[in-house]
């Protein structure tokens, strides 16, 4: 069983919608959760990080974990063609250094 | 300040030899991470540097490959007999100790023909 899990899509959403991203992870003793952004042949950039349960908001992003369900997602509010990207999700255990990243969501904004 | 350096942007090799990627993290990162992103695949751990301590290698996936870290800056990472199975992005990235936030350099795309 993979350590984080997300689905490969691709997720294709119109402009101006809401893109939601999920993610699982299979240890419950994960207390760091990260979502970066990774453009065709670029770096992944950090945008969000969130470590305690319920919803956290940076602009038009949102970043939800319940650790009860082992599940962190991501929501992009008035996504725009910009937000077309890759989009990883990290954890880390807390108990070392290790940080496991999903295979990664692909994401298309249609204009 | 400067971001995270890695060099070569690109390196083509030939099965069987050796390559050395370079890695200068942002001044004052005391945490630096090296990782293997394959096609369409995630990042793989391969090793982490924090300071002075002893480097977590769990993750490098043969005796063939290696890293050091000098005066707790620079790092270069070693692969030895290279095979076509190696090529991939190379990804360094760095952080101040105790912050999980990671900074990622551009990468070293290699090509093992």
């Amino acid at each position: 069983q993979k350590e984080v899990e997300q689905n490969s899509g691709p997720l294709s959403v119109p402009e101006g919608a809401i893109a939601s991203l999920n993610c699982t992870y299979s240890d419950r003793v994960s207390q760091s959760f990260f979502w970066y952004r990774q453009y065709s042949g670029k770096s992944p950039e950090l945008i969000m990080s969130i470590y305690s349960n319920g919803d956290k908001e940076d602009g038009r992003f949102t970043a939800q974990l319940n650790k009860a369900s082992q599940y962190v997602s991501l929501l992009i509010r008035d996504s725009q063609p910009s937000d077309s990207a890759t989009y990883l999700c990290a954890v880390n255990k807390g108990t070392g250094n290790q940080f496991y990243f999903g295979t990664g969501t692909s994401l298309t904004v249609i204009p | 300040g400067a971001g995270v350096s890695q060099s070569p942007s690109n390196k083509v090799t030939e099965k069987g030899k050796d390559v050395e990627l370079r890695c200068d993290p942002i001044s004052g990162h005391t945490a630096l991470y090296w990782y293997r992103q394959s096609l369409g695949q995630g990042l793989e751990f391969l090793i982490y540097f924090q300071g002075n301590s002893a480097p977590d290698k769990s993750g490098l996936p043969s005796d063939r490959f290696s890293a050091e870290r000098t005066g707790g800056s620079v790092s270069t990472l070693t692969i030895q007999r290279t095979q076509q199975e190696d090529s991939a992005v190379y990804l360094c990235a760095s952080s101040f100790f105790g912050e999980n936030i990671q900074y990622f350099g551009a990468g070293t795309r290699l090509s093992v023909l």
